[in-house]
């Protein structure tokens, strides 16, 4: 069964510090992986995403890796600001078969002044 | 401006009322989707569209039903039969395959039924 785990669950920070955020996956056979924030009350945004041939990718002050031998993606947010906070959800896609994308339960920033 | 719109933003209904939540795109896409979302879970899939007049089951579509008439548009509408219908819906729509093609997602609607 495709899953995907995500962690922490939730995490505050003082604003101007870097985090990271974990993400993995046994979904299979992968096709791409994505990084999507969720602002409260809001539908989710795309941050990044990333295939298998693609070890980092950034936009902006978010940064994602992915190692694809050990299925783990990670997020790291660079200088905090208070508008990083949200929810940030991955979301892995598979190769043929199953249609839809597996959506992780996501990690929920707060950033404090 | 080219997205995807969902409405209302909030909506309250008596429990055993049927209630139908709008969702329309204008970015020429193929498929659209319609996901839950419960505190402290995923998104979870309740019905999705990949042309007109053709819809899928999710995960999660007993109590639910849809249409897909029109390319633009693919309201879902919610049944007494749904046992736990207060959740926040968010609709989404892809150019093609969303193993492919990101979705883009709607606002989303939060239903509170009482």
């Amino acid at each position: 069964k495709n899953q995907v785990e995500q962690s922490p669950q939730s995490l505050i920070i003082l604003e101007g510090k870097n985090c990271t955020l974990q993400c993995n996956y046994t979904v299979s056979p992968f096709s791409n992986l994505r990084w999507y924030k969720q602002d409260t009350g809001r539908g989710p945004v795309s941050l990044t995403i990333m295939t298998f041939s693609e070890n980092t990718k950034s936009n902006g002050r978010y940064t994602a890796t992915l190692d694809a031998d050990t299925k783990q993606s990670s997020l790291h947010i660079t200088a905090s600001q208070l508008s990083d906070s949200a929810s940030y959800i991955c979301v892995v896609s598979a190769s043929g078969g199953s249609y839809i994308p597996t959506f992780g339960r996501g990690t929920s920033l707060i950033v404090h002044p | 401006d080219g997205g995807i719109t969902q409405s209302p933003k909030y909506l309250f209904r008596k429990e055993g009322q049927n209630v139908t939540l709008s969702c329309e795109q204008n970015l020429n896409h193929d498929a659209m989707y319609w996901y839950r979302q419960d505190p402290g879970q995923g998104l979870r899939l309740i019905y999705y569209s990949q042309i007109v007049n053709d819809f899928q089951k999710g995960d999660i579509a007993e109590g639910y039903s849809v249409s897909r008439e029109k390319k633009e548009s693919f309201p879902l509408t919610v049944t007494s039969a749904q046992k736990n219908p207060t959740a926040f819906y968010l609709c989404a729509s892809s150019i093609g395959h969303p193993n492919t093609y990101e979705q883009y997602f709607g606002p989303g609607t939060r239903l509170t039924v009482t």
